[in-house]
């Protein structure tokens, strides 16, 4: 069975830095590309970033692009979302996702970051 | 604001059939596949439709996807009060260095 366990939300200061943590387990996470996709309290859904399975291929939405670092560790099965400098409107639960083929196929339950002082 | 129009509201009575509507571009839609997810009240999206009109197994075949141009349209048949949620249309973005892009979702409520 397909499992993404998100970690690492919490409460920050406006400025601040947080580590998003997804661990994977029940496929072969080393074949798949992953994103990290965030919902913001009461809105849609907003894609924020890509990596392809080998880390080759990194994309970012313009509106974190600079400050959000996306990486994974293929020996630990885990995904990362490095985000600095945070603001207001980065509050959001923040899903990891899983993507080949097919966009999304599977989703983690989320973690919430709330960015307030 | 969205890349991709949804309405925000849908609703039906159970039994009825109801679309919802996904609007794009020849950048996204026009040149993608589109994907759609449902997602229940306190839960993390689900993947209802991809590539356009395929069904993952245990999606019942009362969900259904279709693709013209730059449009895209869900449809559910039979109405039942457990697909009130909110459904997100998304779609690659080729002007959009990879970039992916999602419609505004739909809260389908079921009366």
């Amino acid at each position: 069975e397909v499992q993404l366990v998100e970690s690492g939300g919490g409460l920050v200061q406006p400025g601040g830095s947080l580590r998003l943590s997804c661990a994977a387990s029940g496929f072969t996470f080393s074949s798949y590309s992953m994103n990290w996709v965030r919902q913001a309290p009461g809105k849609g859904l907003e894609w924020v970033s890509y990596i392809s399975s080998s880390s080759s291929t990194i994309y970012y939405a313009d509106s974190v692009k600079g400050r959000f670092t996306i990486s994974r560790d293929n020996a630990k099965n885990s995904l990362y979302l490095q985000m600095n400098s945070l603001r207001a409107e980065d509050t959001a639960v923040y899903y990891c996702a899983r993507t080949d083929s097919i966009l999304f196929d599977y989703w983690g339950q989320g973690t919430l970051v709330t960015v307030s002082s | 604001q969205s890349v991709l129009t949804q309405p925000p509201s849908a609703s039906g009575t159970p039994g009825q059939r109801v679309t919802i509507s996904c609007s794009g571009s020849s950048s996204n839609i026009g040149s993608n596949y589109v994907y759609w997810y449902q997602q229940l009240p306190g839960t993390a999206p689900k993947l209802l439709i991809y590539r356009n009109n395929q069904r993952p197994s245990g999606v019942p075949d009362r969900f259904s996807g279709s693709k013209s141009g730059t449009s895209a349209s869900l449809a559910i048949s039979g109405l039942r009060s457990e697909d009130e949620a909110d459904y997100y249309c998304a779609a690659w973005d080729d002007s959009l260095s990879g970039q992916v892009v999602f419609g505004g979702g739909t809260k389908l409520t079921v009366l």
